[in-house]
C-alpha cells in the first residue's frame, strides 16, 4: 500500500513550457487535492476533486488545470509555466468530504521555473 | 474569507522546555480545526485534530472559541520534535478543504 505517490519528485522548467503533475493513491478515495507551498504563506488549495471525472477550483487555480479521468489519478498541468509558480506541489486525498476525515499527502513535486 | 494566522514563522527552544505554537483563526461559525506536521524529508501528516481531544506525542491543543485560537502545547519538547507545524481548520459549508496557516518551524536543541 504506497498511500499518495507523486511523480516527478523535482523538475525545472523555463518560461512558457508546459508539463503535468501525477498523483496517484492506492487508497480508493473519492476526493483527492492539489496544494501549493510556499513560504510563510502555508499551504493553498489550486484544485479538488470529489470523484471520477469531477474537479473544481480551490483557492488559486489561475494558470493551473487538472483533470480526473481515473479515480486513482489527479493530474496537474501547467500549460504555460512562470516563475510565480516556483512552488512545493502536494496533493492529497481522503475518502470522503466529512470534514473529519483525515487528508492523505504525497511527498511533494518541486517546481523551479526559470 | 477564513484565516489561519500562525505568528511565530520559528521557535528555537531547549529539550524539555516548554513549547506552544500559537494558532488563530478568524471565522464566525464552527470550524474543524486540525494541526499537521512535516519532519524534515518526510510528507505531511496530520498531528492531532480538535474533534478527537486527543494527545498526540505528547502534544495537546485547546480551542478557545472567545479567542478564537487553537493553540498546540508540549510540556517537556524533544529534538525529534524538530519539524513544520501547520495549523489548518475546515469550515462547516466547506466539506473537506482545508485552510492552512503560514507555518511554523520548531527548532529543538539539546
Amino acid at each position: 500500500n504506497a498511500g499518495v505517490t507523486q511523480t516527478p519528485k523535482f523538475r525545472v522548467l523555463k518560461t512558457g513550457q508546459s508539463m503535468t503533475l501525477l498523483c496517484a493513491q492506492d487508497m480508493n478515495h473519492e476526493y483527492m487535492y492539489w496544494y501549493r507551498q510556499d513560504p510563510g504563506m502555508g499551504l493553498r488549495l489550486i484544485h479538488y476533486s470529489v470523484g471520477e471525472g469531477t474537479t473544481a477550483k480551490g483557492e488559486v487555480p489561475d494558470g493551473y488545470n487538472v483533470s480526473r479521468l481515473k479515480k486513482q489519478n489527479f493530474l496537474l498541468g501547467l500549460e504555460s509555466a512562470a516563475p510565480s509558480q516556483t512552488s512545493v506541489y502536494f496533493c492529497a486525498s481522503s475518502y470522503s468530504m466529512n470534514r473529519e476525515e483525515t487528508q492523505y499527502f504525497g511527498p511533494g513535486t518541486r517546481l523551479l521555473v526559470l | 474569507a477564513q484565516r489561519v494566522t500562525q505568528p511565530e514563522k520559528l521557535l528555537s527552544v531547549f529539550k524539555g522546555a516548554p513549547v506552544e505554537l500559537k494558532c488563530n483563526y478568524s471565522y464566525s461559525g464552527s470550524p474543524e480545526l486540525f494541526w499537521y506536521v512535516q519532519y524534515s524529508r518526510q510528507r505531511l501528516q496530520l498531528l492531532l485534530r480538535h474533534i478527537s481531544r486527543e494527545s498526540i506525542k505528547g502534544f495537546t491543543a485547546d480551542l478557545n472559541k472567545g479567542e478564537t485560537s487553537f493553540h498546540l502545547k508540549k510540556p517537556f519538547a524533544q529534538e525529534e520534535d524538530s519539524a513544520m507545524y501547520y495549523c489548518a481548520l475546515i469550515l462547516a459549508a466547506a466539506g473537506n478543504k482545508l485552510t492552512f496557516g503560514g507555518g511554523t518551524r520548531v527548532l529543538v536543541k539539546p
